[in-house]
């Protein structure tokens, strides 16, 4: 079945340790992007890739780093968790930059104590 | 800065109609989307306006007036599984979806 999915579902990370979050699409869309969803704000972009080879910044990129080696995967890295990254976070696919919708991953709920 | 504001949560009654309304104020304009967030679940898309005037697709229907920076979601014939959280989004002149917190809506019997 098409989609995205994410890993871990869900994870509690003591602070100042290192955490991936894994995103696969198999829709062989171009972009991809990171989210954040937090209670009583709007979802805010992490980071994005436009096509496989680059990365831009979102909205809040500190603490956070991207790589997009291929179409399919774009992992999220914690380099070192602090209790302010505890989170909802959704990994989403476009098939471009400007297509009208974004698909969105089931979602990695993160806890850092 | 850029600006998203849609009520925080709403209540209708199954069968009936509601309006959810949102308001923005964004570095350019380049379409708005509503999304429908299930609690604990991923949202999912629902309507693409970038001109003005209603979009009608079943039950739901979205409407733009670029000129006021405004949209309304409409829900017809409310069922329960229709309770969830409805996301407002703007794509910005970078190309960047701008969300809204979202409107709780619950559905009574």
């Amino acid at each position: 079945i098409a989609g995205i999915t994410q890993a871990p579902t869900s994870q509690i990370l003591a602070a100042g340790r290192r955490m991936t979050l894994r995103c696969t699409q198999d829709m062989r869309h171009n972009a991809m992007y990171w989210y954040r969803q937090d209670l009583g704000l709007g979802l805010r972009l992490i980071h994005y890739s436009n096509t496989a080879g680059t990365t831009g910044k979102g909205e809040v990129p500190d603490g956070y780093s991207v790589s997009r080696a291929n179409t399919d995967d774009f992992p999220l890295t914690l380099a070192s968790a602090v209790p302010s990254q505890t989170s909802v976070y959704f990994c989403a696919s476009s098939e471009g930059r400007g297509s009208d919708t974004q698909y969105f991953g089931p979602g990695t709920r993160l806890t850092v104590l | 800065g850029q600006n998203i504001d849609q009520p925080t949560e709403m209540t209708a009654t199954e069968g009936a109609i509601v309006q959810i309304n949102c308001t923005y104020q964004t570095s350019g304009f380049n379409g708005l989307f509503w999304y429908q967030q299930h609690a604990g679940e991923a949202p999912t898309f629902l309507s693409y306006n970038v001109l003005d005037g209603l979009e009608e697709k079943g039950r739901f229907s979205s409407f733009l007036s670029r000129s006021k920076g405004y949209s309304y979601l409409l829900l017809k014939e409310l069922q329960m599984k229709d309770s969830a959280s409805y996301l407002c989004a703007v794509r910005d002149s970078n190309y960047q979806l701008i969300w809204g917190a979202g409107t709780k809506l619950i559905i009574k019997p």
